[in-house]
């Protein structure tokens, strides 16, 4: 079974700045794909970003990036030059075939980022 | 391209109705998902959908159904409503099931 955790239920960071959400996960599944998704006031699900895990590079999406530490099932998203428009949840999720066609994303609890004017 | 839609946006309903939610996928996506979403448990699989058949289910009772047809559209289908059902539900789609699921905007169900 997969497991998605993340320890942080809540930040705060001023505009401008940068803030790192902490994600880490558990799979036995060799070929899988991690996300980040953020979910605004209006509850809409947007994907931020996405990596392979077949991939050492660290994925990028202009102001965000993410740490892929595969050893350490570690899955941090960075967000630089933090705009208000950014406030937000923000659900760490993974997503693998386990057992056939099994496709299902596994999320964590989420972050609250609020960015602070 | 649209984005994935679903309908009705809002619902209330009682105890023991039932309810039927639809779920439009981006076009060309055969792989439609659904989660349920609460702030006790988070959020929750409960079936994926492919092609028509449904090809993984999550640990929900009997009482929450599927399917999906040719065109790829979807519903789920609550009986015997109970109050701990209000939710958002959440529909995603993807190309074939093993790529990025994109979401549509929910539906929220409250029951009482």
């Amino acid at each position: 079974a997969q497991t998605v955790t993340q320890s942080q239920p809540e930040m705060s960071v001023q505009e401008a700045e940068t803030v790192t959400l902490s994600c880490t996960y558990d799979t036995s599944e060799s070929n899988y794909y991690l996300f980040w998704y953020k979910q605004p006031p209006s509850r809409q699900m947007i994907l931020v970003i996405r990596q392979e895990a077949y991939k050492q590079q660290n994925a990028t999406e202009n102001r965000f990036s993410v740490n892929f530490q595969k050893a350490a099932k570690s899955f941090s998203l960075k967000i630089s030059d933090s705009q208000l428009g950014d406030t937000a949840m923000y659900f760490c999720a993974s997503l693998s075939n386990s057992g056939g066609s099994n496709y299902k994303l596994t999320f964590g609890k989420g972050t609250l980022l609020t960015v602070n004017p | 391209k649209a984005g994935v839609t679903q309908t009705p946006r809002y619902l209330i309903k009682t105890r023991g109705q039932q309810v039927t939610l639809s779920c439009s996928p981006i076009s060309g996506h055969r792989s439609v998902s659904w989660y349920q979403q609460t702030p006790g448990q988070g959020l929750q699989f409960l079936f994926e959908y492919f092609s028509e058949t449904q090809r993984n289910k999550g640990n929900f009772p009997g009482r929450f159904s599927g399917r999906q047809f040719s065109n790829s559209r979807s519903e789920m289908n609550v009986s015997t409503l109970e109050l701990g059902d209000s939710a958002l539900y959440l529909c995603a789609s993807s190309f074939q099931g093993m790529e990025t699921q994109y979401f549509g905007p929910g539906t929220r169900l409250l029951v009482l």
